[in-house]
């Protein structure tokens, strides 16, 4: 199985801070890499499919970068509803997640 | 509009068993491969399970496999999983997901359906 390594798995920031998010897999997983959004209480929301592209109707301060073992994502200036918490997943042949990362406002 | 409605969870002792549902509306859902998706109190996401679009092939997490199934209905519009010899462990909010159909990925999720495993 493949293993998804998230960290931090907690950060905060402030307002109109750019925030960063790694995750790096276990073995090489091209570009089969999404990431979403959950807030407390809700579905997981997808925002990045394949390691860069934003989901439609997903704001442009995300992105995604990365391919083979290592991944980023970013928002370019946290806003106040972007509090959640925010996995990776590996979509190779069956998917796994990361642990998560929880953001707050400092 | 897509939807994703999911029933069935409740309160069920240690070795009991359990049947999920999660009707699908706003697409074609014959058409696309579905998910189960599962999360422990204050805790991550888990990958449970997976049925492709006619049902012929199914995958499991090595920690359901043998004791959960899943099965579609396409005139019914609805995906279940099927839980048996059910752990206090399987405690979890469960969510149904859509496989994108273009990329690797779960593109919409149902509310969750809560699954508590006590006695």
């Amino acid at each position: 199985d493949i293993q998804m390594t998230q960290s931090p798995s907690s950060l905060s920031a402030s307002v109109g801070d750019r925030v960063t998010i790694t995750c790096q897999a276990s073995q090489d997983i091209s570009n089969y890499l999404n990431w979403y959004q959950q807030k407390p209480g809700k579905a997981p929301k997808l925002l990045i499919y394949d390691a860069s592209n934003l989901e439609t109707g997903v704001p442009s301060r995300f992105s995604g970068s990365g391919s083979g073992t290592d991944f980023t994502f970013t928002i370019s200036s946290l806003q106040p509803e972007d509090i959640a918490t925010y996995y990776c997943q590996q979509y190779d042949n069956l998917p796994t997640f990361g642990g998560g990362t929880k953001v707050e406002i400092k | 509009e897509v939807q994703l409605v999911e029933s069935g969870g409740g309160l069920v002792q240690p070795g009991g068993s359990l049947r999920l549902s999660c009707a699908a509306s706003g697409f074609t859902f014959s058409s696309y491969w579905m998910h189960w998706v599962r999360q422990a109190p204050g805790k991550g996401l888990v990958w449970v399970s997976r049925i492709n679009s006619d049902g012929s092939s199914t995958s499991y997490a090595d920690s359901v496999k043998g004791r959960f199934t899943i099965s579609r209905d396409n005139a019914k519009n609805t995906l279940y999983l099927q839980m048996n010899s059910l752990r206090a462990e399987d405690t979890a909010v469960y969510y149904c997901a859509r496989n994108s159909g273009w990329h690797r990925a779960l593109d919409y999720w149902g509310q969750g359906t809560l699954v508590t495993v006590s006695s």
